[in-house]
């Protein structure tokens, strides 16, 4: 298995621009997870999927973040405009629903934003 | 809500010195508690799951076990190549995977 993968590894976009980060889960993991790493907050849960439904998107820091699922082997997360704090490590993980085991993340997307 | 929080914050021992790294947590109905390691660029990979009080696991030269409000990760005789940063996350009942800051370990030969 080729792991959760993530694209692209590394993003550098201007202030205001569109941004799509990509994620293809574990094939038969049925839970997709987008975090976002920083150091002063270190990983914070933004949103979560169980069945390519979002289940919980209390994490989603502004309207500005958007993410879907439209099939089981690939989400988005949209950010609309981005702004420079929203730079971070985007990362993606995906699990089997039973009693949380199997958490697996991908290799990350690094955003910069300028 | 759950939490987790994880002592010390950085941790340096020379080679061959054993020491544990903390996690505290609280969270509704457990599902599981991870430990993970994350290396510089790359993203946390898996170690254990601990699924209730006095459960314990083992990898190598590490050594997780589990009460009702922590988990400890001990280290024996520690190698430079386990340097590195060590996150401690839990699952409740909800499924949320929430995790703590981190311990942020030195291995000096």
């Amino acid at each position: 298995d080729a792991g959760v993968i993530q694209s692209p590894r590394h993003e550098v976009t201007e202030m205001g621009q569109e941004v799509t980060l990509r994620c293809k889960p574990i094939s038969g993991h049925n839970s997709l997870f987008w975090y976002r790493q920083t150091m002063m907050r270190g990983l914070e849960l933004l949103i979560y999927f169980n069945n390519n439904v979002p289940i919980d998107d209390s994490g989603m820091p502004e309207d500005r973040f958007s993410a879907k699922m439209p099939n089981a082997s690939f989400s988005t997360l949209k950010i609309q405009p981005s702004e420079p704090r929203d730079s971070a490590v985007y990362f993606c993980a995906s699990s089997l629903w039973d009693r949380g085991g199997g958490y697996t993340f991908g290799s990350g997307t690094r955003l910069t934003v300028v | 809500e759950d939490q987790v929080t994880q002592s010390p914050e950085a941790l340096r021992l020379q080679e061959g010195e054993s020491s544990s790294l903390n996690c505290s947590y609280t969270v509704s109905g457990l599902r599981g508690l991870f430990w993970y390691r994350q290396d510089p660029g790359k993203g946390p990979e898996f170690l254990f799951t601990l699924y209730s009080a006095g459960e314990e696991k083992e990898k190598e030269r590490l050594k997780a076990t589990l009460t009702k409000k922590e988990s400890f990760l001990h280290i024996t005789a520690p190698k430079p190549e386990d340097s590195a940063t060590y996150l401690c996350a839990v699952a409740g009942a909800t499924n949320k995977l929430i995790f703590g800051t981190g311990t942020l370990l030195a291995v000096q030969p």
